[in-house]
């Protein structure tokens, strides 16, 4: 079946660095990415999304490119701040109906 | 984007009683709910689809009869984890999506709720 792999965590970083996250699906057809956030204490919220190949998602500075070719959709961001400190949960949806699979989640740290 | 509320946010419970958990969408109507459980340092697993006035969907290996799921109406849908023991112990989370719009195309997640079985 679908599924998605990416990082262990957790990622620690200080401010303004350089961030990726890697993300790795396994999916039959042509599914859809997504970049979710979990900040402490909240639900999960939509960062970015990208619905074919070679589509670039971006929001609030962070990018993912679908690669179909490596079958990836990594996260980038080009300076971290304190406040993206959260959870990042890379997931595909391949049926239509926001049926999610995700992947485990990384931990994102940044300090001052 | 559009609002969902879950909860309670957090419950502790005896083994062997019953908990319910409801997740609500506050501005859209919701025409299917999902409901997700989170196992420490593993991934979300989607445990049922609940589309409203019909059966909920499981997964396999999710119990229907102890995970009673009902959405009974377009903007609220409830899980009751009943005769709960400590392996029941978990993060539960919902989406839902629906209606027209982003709402449609997007899964709007509530904060979830951390099950506690003593």
């Amino acid at each position: 079946g679908d599924s998605v792999t990416q990082m262990e965590g957790p990622v620690t970083l200080s401010e303004e660095a350089f961030l990726t996250i890697n993300c790795t699906y396994t999916a039959t057809g042509y599914p859809s990415l997504f970049w979710y956030v979990q900040y402490p204490g909240e639900g999960l919220q939509l960062l970015l999304k990208a619905t074919k190949a070679d589509d670039k998602g971006s929001n609030k500075g962070f990018e993912a490119t679908y690669r179909k070719e490596t079958t990836s959709f990594h996260l980038e961001k080009g300076s971290v701040q304190v406040s993206d400190s959260a959870v990042y949960f890379c997931a595909l949806e391949n049926t239509g109906f926001q049926k999610l699979v995700f992947g485990t989640g990384t931990r994102l740290l940044v300090s001052p | 984007g559009a609002v969902v509320s879950q909860h309670p946010s957090r419950v502790i419970c005896k083994s062997g009683t019953s908990v319910k958990i409801e997740c609500r969408s506050l501005d859209f109507q919701a025409t299917t709910m999902f409901w997700y459980r989170q196992f420490p340092k593993q991934s979300l697993m989607l445990m049922a689809t609940s589309n409203e006035g019909s059966k909920a969907t499981y997964e396999q290996g999710v119990e229907k009869d102890k995970f009673l799921i009902n959405h009974a109406s377009l903007t609220l849908s409830t899980l009751t984890v009943t005769s709960a023991h400590p392996e029941d112990s978990s993060f539960y989370i919902c989406s839902a999506s629906g209606g027209a719009g982003e709402t449609n195309t997007e899964a709007f997640f509530g904060q979830g709720t951390r099950l506690t079985v003593v």
